[in-house]
């Protein structure tokens, strides 16, 4: 079975400051996907990030980074110069195979302080 | 391309009754999936198809739950004698094979609320 583990139900971090978002996760599978989402109050389900399990380099987009290390089966979230906007519940997901099911974790709520 | 559409965005029904949910998903997605988040948690997968042929249901999906996709596009989630504990947000994804690109998106979800 697969699972994913988000330790900190909440976060805060001030405007402009850097938060890291925990994650761990568990699969048999040798090849899978990683993911970030966000999902602001509207609901709508957005794509942060995601890093491809046979990659070793960390995954990047603009404030986003990743730090991904596969034998410990951790994959943390970096958020740099924090903005308002970033405030949501993030969730990390697994997905063992390009385009199937997507397990999610319990979610993390970041509140950004102004 | 609008992206995924589901209808309606809320739905408020007495517990006993039958609900239905639509998902239209991206129209070259050829995979729709169904996933149930309840307050607080994340979202748990349900049920998902490939053209119009459902190729997986979680043990989440109970009896009284069905979920069609008649011709491989738009797809229907029925709930049937609805309880308390169906309460949650309802969401739809869709998704499409092509090379490396990852195309799996999200709808904004339908909100239930049984009383």
């Amino acid at each position: 079975a697969q699972t994913v583990t988000q330790s900190q139900p909440e976060m805060s971090v001030q405007e402009a400051e850097t938060v890291t978002l925990s994650c761990t996760y568990d699969t048999s599978e040798s090849d899978y996907y990683l993911f970030w989402y966000k999902q602001p109050p509207s609901r709508q389900m957005i794509l942060v990030i995601r890093q491809e399990a046979y990659k070793q380099q960390n995954a990047t987009e603009n404030r986003f980074s990743v730090n991904f290390q596969k034998a410990a089966k951790s994959f943390s979230l970096k958020i740099s110069d924090s903005q308002l906007g970033d405030a949501a519940m993030y969730f990390c997901a697994l997905m063992k195979t390009s385009y199937d099911k997507v397990i999610f974790g319990p979610g993390t709520s970041l509140s950004v302080i102004p | 391309d609008t992206g995924v559409s589901q209808d309606p965005r809320h739905k408020i029904t007495k517990r006993g009754q039958n609900v239905t949910f639509r998902c239209d998903p991206i129209s070259e997605h050829n995979r729709l999936y169904w996933y149930r988040q309840t307050l607080g948690q994340g979202p748990e997968f349900l049920t998902y198809f490939q053209n119009e042929a459902q190729l997986e249901k979680s043990r989440l999906l109970s009896d009284r739950f069905s979920a069609e996709r008649p011709k491989g596009s738009f797809s229907t989630l029925e709930i049937q004698r609805t309880e308390q504990g169906d309460s949650a947000m309802y969401l739809c994804a869709s998704s499409q094979r092509t090379g490396g690109d990852y195309g799996y998106t999200f709808g904004s979800g339908t909100r239930l609320t049984v009383v």
